[in-house]
């Protein structure tokens, strides 16, 4: 167990709505970043958060945002939900940051279907 | 364009049997290589952390070693039991920040 938690596990939207995923880190990790991981892919990493600042961006689009909290606790909001965002997006907490991320420490994911 | 790249896709290994899989990944901006094992219905779980080329880590029955000078790193495992079912993920990361990830290797241990 990782300590790394999500929310929710499984949920299913429509077209154009907007979608808000939860993640707590583990205790003593001020990094958290996102990935999303579509059927028969790797994770694609979304973006970065160090103390509550965004600390690097993936290839996404901008309706693709992110939180961090003071907790370091994170959120990844979608707006404008599209099919394509029918994935796994998982959450992954670490001590390090950018290049020096090191060890990272998973969710199980939230798994958002898109219809 | 970076990528990563894992083979196989999926193997299928007697228990008892050794296997090894390779990470490829482009040599140039290199800084770390990372493994992690993923079991269904859990969260991936890290095995290495590795930068340096040349570099062995060794966790129980698995091992693994980098290459950075030509771009690979090979995940050993010695006696594949049950447990060791998993996708196994390689993930690269480069000077710039970047960390791409593998598709992954799917390792089916047959009893």
């Amino acid at each position: 167990e990782t300590g790394v938690t999500q929310s929710p596990t499984h949920l299913i939207k429509t077209r154009g709505q907007q979608v808000t995923l939860r993640c707590s880190s583990q205790s003593g990790h001020n990094t958290v970043s996102w990935y999303q991981q579509a059927l028969g892919q790797g994770p694609q990493f979304i973006f970065q958060y160090y103390r509550e600042e965004e600390n690097g961006r993936g290839n996404f689009p901008p309706r693709f945002s992110g939180l961090q909290f003071p907790n370091y606790s994170s959120e990844l909001n979608v707006n404008a939900l599209e099919l394509d965002d029918s994935a796994l997006y998982l959450c992954a907490s670490s001590l390090g940051q950018g290049r020096d991320t090191g060890e990272l420490f998973f969710g199980e994911g939230s798994r958002l279907t898109v219809l | 364009i970076l990528n990563v790249e894992q083979s196989p896709q999926s193997l299928h290994v007697q228990e008892g049997d050794s296997t090894n899989f390779t990470c490829s990944f482009p040599s140039s901006n290199f800084y770390a290589l990372h493994w992690y094992r993923w079991e269904t219905a859990k969260s991936p779980e890290a095995l290495f952390v590795m930068t340096l080329n040349g570099d062995e880590k060794k966790k129980g029955r698995i091992s693994a070693t980098l290459n950075t000078k030509e771009g690979y790193s090979y995940l050993y495992i010695k006696g594949s039991q049950p447990e060791d079912s998993a996708t196994y993920l390689c993930a690269s990361i480069f000077r710039d920040d970047k960390i791409i990830f593998g598709k992954g290797t799917r390792l089916h241990i047959l009893p």
